[in-house]
Parts: structure tokens; C-alpha cells; sequence
């Protein structure tokens, strides 16, 4: 089946330092996703990407869909302490059933203050 | 605000004793979804609604039903928990046209005695 290889699968940074995550695939995916969870609450979407090769911000967030359409990044620039929480990726292919999304493994992020 | 409720936040219940979970929303999406998310894991689909049509995973156990009597509400029985049930257990919901942008409750948390 359709797998979503994460990485890294944590990262323990200084408050400050910017960040950087990524997604690859074997298999092509028409969207990919991003979401945060954080402890004890559901996952969060942070952005979508419909289109190979787009690039978008939300806030200190980037995410580009990778022009291949098997990888995605998201790097989150000058890190805060309220960053902290589980990052995952997901994709979600148009062969898929409807709705259906792939997550990866998750990026668990921690900032020292 | 528009959101999706979960309750309980937290059940407890002992092997074996049926148990239901409960799932609304004021978003007035189509699409709602359940998912099951143990620790360290990615959330893991066990089935969705597309309005009143019910869309079961392959490897979702007989254990787990669900029921959906309108667009606000859903509900998760399982019938015969076992240890192996407990876990956090998501809802979440999405619009027909953008699937992937899905919205997630805070999730109940099951312990199986």
C-alpha cells in the first residue's frame, strides 16, 4: 500500500533556530497536508497544497509540494517554545477512497527556551 | 464558533463491556471520519461517511461499528474491547470538495481494564 516516509522523526532544538521536515512517497499524491498535534489533542491543519511545485506560507510556516509529486518540506523559521508537538505529514491521491489521507511517521518537535 | 465535540474526553471501561463514543459538529460538513490513534502513531483510519453512505477500511476489526443518525452526529460502539482497543480515538470531519482539510475533535481517550 501507499507509504509516507518522514524524517526527521524528532528534532530537539534551541528556541530561535528554524526547522526543517520532509515527506517522500514512492507513489504520486494530488495533495499533501501538513498538521500539528499537540499533547492530548486532535491534529491541526496547518496547510494544504494542491499543485506541484506550490509553495506556501502560513505565518513562520512554509510548505512547498514537491514538483515530482512524491515529496513535500515544511520548515518553520525562528522557533518558539509553542512550537512544541507532533508535525505530520499527509497525502492524499486521487486513486485513494474518497477522503482517505496517508500520514507519515510524525516529527516530534521540542524547543528549549 | 464552528467546531467538532467530542465526548467524553476520557472513558474508561473494563474488557469485554461495550462502549460508545460520541461525535458532533457544527461545521455541516459531509464527510466525518473515525480514527484510531495509539502512542507514537500516526492516526489510522477506521472508517468514514459520505453523508449516510458508511465506507469501512479492510483491516478495521468487526469489533468496531459505527452509526451516523444525521449530519451532526456519529457515534463509535465497540462492542467487545480489549486491551489492544485502548487508544486515543479521533473524529473528524471535511467538506465534499476538500477532503484532505480535514477537522479533528480533541479526541476521548479509552483505557481498557
Amino acid at each position: 500500500g501507499q507509504q509516507l516516509n518522514q524524517s526527521p522523526q524528532s528534532m530537539f532544538i534551541q528556541e530561535g533556530e528554524d526547522v526543517s521536515m520532509n515527506c517522500t512517497s514512492s507513489s504520486i499524491f494530488n495533495t499533501w497536508l501538513w498538521y500539528k498535534q499537540e499533547p492530548g489533542e486532535g491534529p491541526v491543519l496547518l496547510i494544504a497544497l494542491y499543485k506541484a511545485g506550490e509553495l506556501t506560507s502560513n505565518g513562520r510556516l512554509t510548505a512547498q509540494f514537491g514538483i515530482t509529486r512524491k515529496d513535500s518540506f515544511l520548515n518553520i523559521s525562528a522557533s518558539i517554545p509553542s512550537d512544541v508537538g507532533i508535525y505530520f505529514c499527509a497525502g492524499r491521491s486521487g486513486s485513494s477512497n474518497t477522503g482517505k489521507l496517508i500520514f507519515g511517521q510524525g516529527t516530534t518537535l521540542q524547543v528549549k527556551p | 464558533d464552528a467546531m467538532v465535540i467530542q465526548n467524553p474526553r476520557y472513558q474508561v471501561t473494563q474488557f469485554g463491556k461495550p462502549v460508545t463514543l460520541s461525535c458532533s459538529q457544527t461545521l455541516n460538513h459531509n464527510v466525518m471520519y473515525w480514527y484510531q490513534q495509539k502512542s507514537s502513531q500516526a492516526p489510522k483510519l477506521l472508517f468514514h461517511y459520505y453523508d449516510k453512505d458508511f465506507n469501512n477500511e479492510a483491516d478495521t476489526p468487526d469489533n468496531f461499528q459505527s452509526r451516523r443518525p444525521n449530519t451532526s452526529f456519529c457515534f463509535l460502539d465497540i462492542r467487545s474491547p480489549g486491551l489492544g482497543d485502548a487508544a486515543m480515538y479521533l473524529c473528524a470531519t471535511s467538506r465534499l470538495s476538500r477532503e484532505g482539510e480535514q477537522f479533528f475533535g480533541p479526541g476521548t481517550r479509552l483505557t481498557v481494564l
